[in-house]
């Protein structure tokens, strides 16, 4: 079974503080999503990442996948409240199901 | 392009009553997810259909749970009889392809007194 450790799994802090939030596994992925939802709504794709050590960047989100394709990591820049929300990471192998972590809870307080 | 819809949005029921969550995929997806997410186990894959077959049930609990897709744009959970620790938020989402962006709708969140 292929497992996807979330941390930290809450987190709270102050608007304009900046974060990095992990996702880490002992399976090797071919991809690896980074998903966020908000109270009430489904989890919404941010990225996907599929070569290891690849960066990607959405405005102040910056997106890593490891080198050995086995973790990723999500750092946001200058935390809004907007940023608030369940980030959760899923990975696949091949062509199997996306695999899902249980998320880190982030809190940006204005 | 309208999401995935689901509904009921919300639904309470009594233990032992039967519950029936319903899904329309998005227009022209051929693979259907159904999930369930609590806070203990976060979001864990139930069943998923591909034009219309299911593909893998092994994340179904057991069998008080059953899933049907009888056409393209229905599908439909079936938990009978419900147990209170069936509550949770349960998800369907579409894909185009299994590699493909996956689609959430909004979720119905079961309550079984």
């Amino acid at each position: 079974t292929q497992l996807l450790e979330q941390s930290p799994q809450f987190l709270s802090i102050q608007e304009g503080e900046n974060l990095t939030v992990y996702c880490n596994s002992s399976s090797v992925f071919s991809s690896l999503q980074w998903y966020r939802q908000e109270p009430g709504e489904g989890p919404v794709l941010l990225v996907t990442v599929v070569t290891g050590g690849e960066v990607k960047k959405l405005k102040r989100l910056t997106f890593q996948f490891g080198d050995a394709r086995k973790d990723s990591s999500l750092h946001i820049t200058a935390a809004q409240p907007g940023d608030t929300g369940l980030y959760l990471c899923a990975g696949r192998t091949g062509n199997t199901p996306l695999v899902f972590g249980k998320g880190t809870r982030l809190s940006v307080i204005a | 392009d309208a999401g995935v819809i689901q509904s009921p949005r919300h639904e309470v029921t009594e233990m032992g009553q039967e519950v029936t969550l319903r899904c329309k995929p998005i227009s022209g997806h051929d693979y259907l997810f159904w999930y369930r997410q609590t806070m203990m186990r976060g979001l864990e894959l139930l069943i998923y259909f591909n034009n219309n077959v299911p593909i893998d049930d092994s994340g179904m609990p057991e069998d008080r749970f059953s899933a049907k897709m009888p056409n393209a744009s229905f599908s439909t959970l079936k938990i009978q009889p419900s147990e209170p620790r069936d509550s949770a938020v349960y998800f369907c989402a579409s894909s185009l392809m299994t590699q493909d962006t996956q689609y959430f709708g909004p979720g119905t969140r079961l309550t079984v007194l």
